[in-house]
């Protein structure tokens, strides 16, 4: 059963940068075809999708937040990661990572159907 | 990029039915499919409806998904509520012009 855990710092001081990585364990970062994404809650609020990769190739952001994002993958490491440059207060929130699955292989057709438990990571000085 | 509406609480008695609405502001429901998400308090998001009106093994069939092109909106309808179905719902689609995932605001079922 696939199960995926994030971690990272849970304080990270305003205009730094918010690092955090999701180990995939009992399955493949690399095993197709699954999309691995990030999405975040801020606090009392709403589900945001912060971003997206493909087989470590293609990646999809957020345009809200694409100046700042990054998604990667380690495949040696059966992970991928998240970084966010110059946070604000703004950025405290749960951050969730999720496999998505779908068919064709085409973006349209995938959904979140694997979320870690979330981590909490709060901006502050 | 368009918007997901969802109305921001709905409660409803044990055992009666309730319906959540998603309404898409620009482009066609049907563009894209529309998925469901519950989460519990304390909880990370799970899937109950996928592909508009598809349910993931597990989920009983008292969740039902559909889609209406004349209101250009996706329902929910959970039937023969239990108190384990007081959640927040999110509704979520997929915007092909700026390929990006969109939800929802989200949705507080109180079942009382």
């Amino acid at each position: 059963q696939l199960q995926l855990q994030e971690s990272g710092p849970g304080l990270v001081k305003p205009s730094e940068t918010l690092s955090l990585t999701c180990t995939v364990s009992g399955g493949s970062v690399s095993s197709g075809p699954y999309y691995w994404g990030w999405i975040r809650q801020p606090p009392g609020k709403g589900l945001e999708w912060i971003g997206t990769i493909y087989y470590g190739e293609s990646t999809y952001y957020n345009p809200s937040l694409k100046s700042r994002v990054t998604v990667s993958v380690d495949t040696s490491k059966n992970q991928f990661s998240l970084r966010l440059s110059s946070v604000t207060a703004a950025d405290t929130a749960v951050y969730y990572c999720a496999r998505l699955t779908g068919k064709f292989d085409l973006p349209y057709y995938y959904y979140m159907d694997v979320w870690g438990k979330g981590t909490t990571v709060t901006v502050s000085s | 990029n368009f918007m997901l509406t969802q109305p921001h609480s709905v409660s409803e008695s044990p055992g009666k039915t309730v319906t959540i609405s998603c309404t898409r502001s620009s482009g066609s429901i049907a563009s894209n499919y529309v998925q469901w998400y519950q989460q519990r308090p304390g909880s990370s998001p799970t899937t109950v409806i996928y592909e508009d009106n598809q349910r993931p093994s597990g989920v009983p069939d008292r969740f039902s998904g559909s889609i209406d092109s004349s209101s250009n909106s996706a329902s929910l309808t959970i039937s023969g509520l239990k108190t384990e179905d007081e959640a927040d719902y999110y509704c979520q689609s997929y915007d092909s012009s700026y390929l990006m995932w969109v939800f929802g605001g989200g949705t507080k079922l109180t079942v009382l």
